[in-house]
């Protein structure tokens, strides 16, 4: 199975927003709602941010947001703050029993 | 909370087996949660490697299933990784993840992650 498709980087000026897109097939993002989306900063781990779609974790600011539909899904950052700077990856699990991660978005805030 | 350390030599030769060991605290490895490992190659994204459960039930990444062995230990509370043959396209920070089953299926924890490279 292929890695899920994300756009190699995306920018955008504070106070921005800006949209990440995943594109999966109907084996994975289209089979299930489980996709989810990290924020990794450099030399650091990555962080959960969204699950279950569009689900936020305690603690996630209110300015991310995600959607999906069909065998897209796609994250939502308003209000872009220098902070937001990072590389995202989507996530989805398989029909297949396995994980696959997106290649990865690269955020620059100018 | 679960918190998750991974460890073992940060250096391997080509044609070896890299082993890797994640510890687990805050959580038994008997709960209901899948344990995974993920790596990530130098300036690359994410890739799962594995994942157990503690029944003992295993799922691998197709493209690594010939060369990945993942066990678990109770006793001592932390899961493996044993990679075969591995060349200096396995050079990567590890990682170990964890999710509860019950709760969805998404990584909540994650390790630091460890780098490992091939390398004579």
């Amino acid at each position: 199975q292929s890695a899920l498709t994300q756009p190699a980087s995306v920018s955008g000026s504070p106070g921005q927003s800006i949209t990440i897109s995943c594109s999966g097939s109907s084996s994975d993002v289209g089979a299930f709602n489980y996709v989810s989306w990290y924020q990794q900063h450099p030399g650091k781990a990555p962080k959960l941010i969204i699950y279950d779609v569009s689900n936020r974790p305690s603690g996630v600011s209110n300015r991310f947001s995600a959607s999906k539909s069909a065998n897209t899904a796609s994250l939502s950052i308003s209000g872009l703050q220098a902070e937001d700077e990072a590389d995202y990856y989507c996530s989805s699990y398989t029909t297949s029993r396995v994980w696959l991660f997106g290649g990865g978005t690269k955020l620059t805030v100018l | 909370q679960v918190q998750l350390q991974e460890s073992g030599p940060g250096l391997v030769k080509p044609s070896g087996t890299l082993s890797l060991t994640c510890t687990v605290s805050g959580g038994s490895i008997s709960s209901n949660n899948w344990w995974s490992w993920v790596r990530q190659a130098p300036g690359k994204g994410l890739e799962w490697i594995g994942e157990i459960f503690h029944s003992g039930d295993i799922n691998y990444n197709p493209s690594l299933k010939s060369r990945v062995t993942m066990s678990l230990d109770k006793s001592k509370n932390h899961y493996s990784l044993k990679l075969s043959s591995v060349t200096a396209a396995d050079t990567a920070i590890y990682y170990c993840a964890t999710y509860y089953e019950s709760s969805g299926y998404r990584f909540d924890y994650w390790g630091q992650g460890t780098l490992v490279t091939v390398s004579s």
